[in-house]
């Protein structure tokens, strides 16, 4: 089972800041946290990971609480796009992500 | 870099015959693959392990003499489901580790939409 819970739904207006939560109060010591989104019937993108500091790159920000029990995402300037579920995920068993339920992230114009 | 393909992108069979799904990692080497299946309007379910060279490990209650599993080289894995039947209609993804990767990233095929009739 997945390690973490995600708001079902969130909306955000286009050209502004979204900032998508993920508790993971169980997570391990020497686990990654990862995003990824998937756009209607593709397949999961990879968007960020980070350990315990807070990571940037040209798609989004991650910003992880100091305890590590849960973790922002940001997408700076949200598009039409961006419209899309994004999951966030704990890795639990060497290998292996295990999906939860995500967040279905409407940009709206 | 970092592409994973998947051949056929949709199937439709008829109930009782077994279709072969294919994954391939175009541009890397992947040690270990993914398979997982998804429901309309559900998440991802893993669904199986492959390690290239060794038997697949598949996950409780996926069964293994339905779903087979073959990862013959370091890019590509196939997976057959055997004997079809409507209730095995989904959407099934593949995902790829990068051999050597530091961070356990995966990388995403299409997917594979199957229906049977």
């Amino acid at each position: 089972d997945a390690k973490t819970t995600q708001p079902p739904s969130m909306d955000c207006a286009e050209g502004r800041a979204a900032n998508l939560p993920c508790n993971h109060s169980t997570i391990s010591g020497n686990e990654y946290v990862y995003w990824y989104r998937q756009i209607h019937s593709q397949g999961p993108q990879y968007i960020i990971h980070g350990l315990k500091n807070n990571e940037t790159n040209e798609m989004a920000s991650l910003i992880i609480t100091e305890d590590r029990k849960s973790s922002t995402l940001i997408l700076p300037h949200a598009t039409l796009r961006d419209t899309a579920v994004y999951y966030c995920i704990v890795r639990e068993d060497f290998n292996k992500f295990y999906f939860g339920s995500g967040t279905k992230l409407n940009v709206k114009p | 870099g970092a592409v994973v393909s998947q051949h056929p992108s949709w199937v439709i069979c008829k109930s009782g015959t077994s279709v072969k799904i294919e994954c391939r990692s175009l541009d890397f080497q992947a040690t270990t693959m993914f398979w997982y299946r998804q429901f309309p309007k559900q998440s991802l379910m893993l669904m199986a392990t492959s390690n290239e060279g060794s038997k697949a490990t598949y996950e409780q209650g996926v069964e293994k003499d339905k779903f087979l599993i073959n990862h013959a080289s370091l890019t590509l894995s196939t997976l057959t489901v055997t004997s079809a039947h409507p209730e095995d209609s989904s959407f099934y993804i593949c995902s790829a580790r990068l051999a050597g990767g530091l961070y356990n990233e995966q990388f995403f095929g299409p997917g594979t939409r199957l229906t049977v009739l």
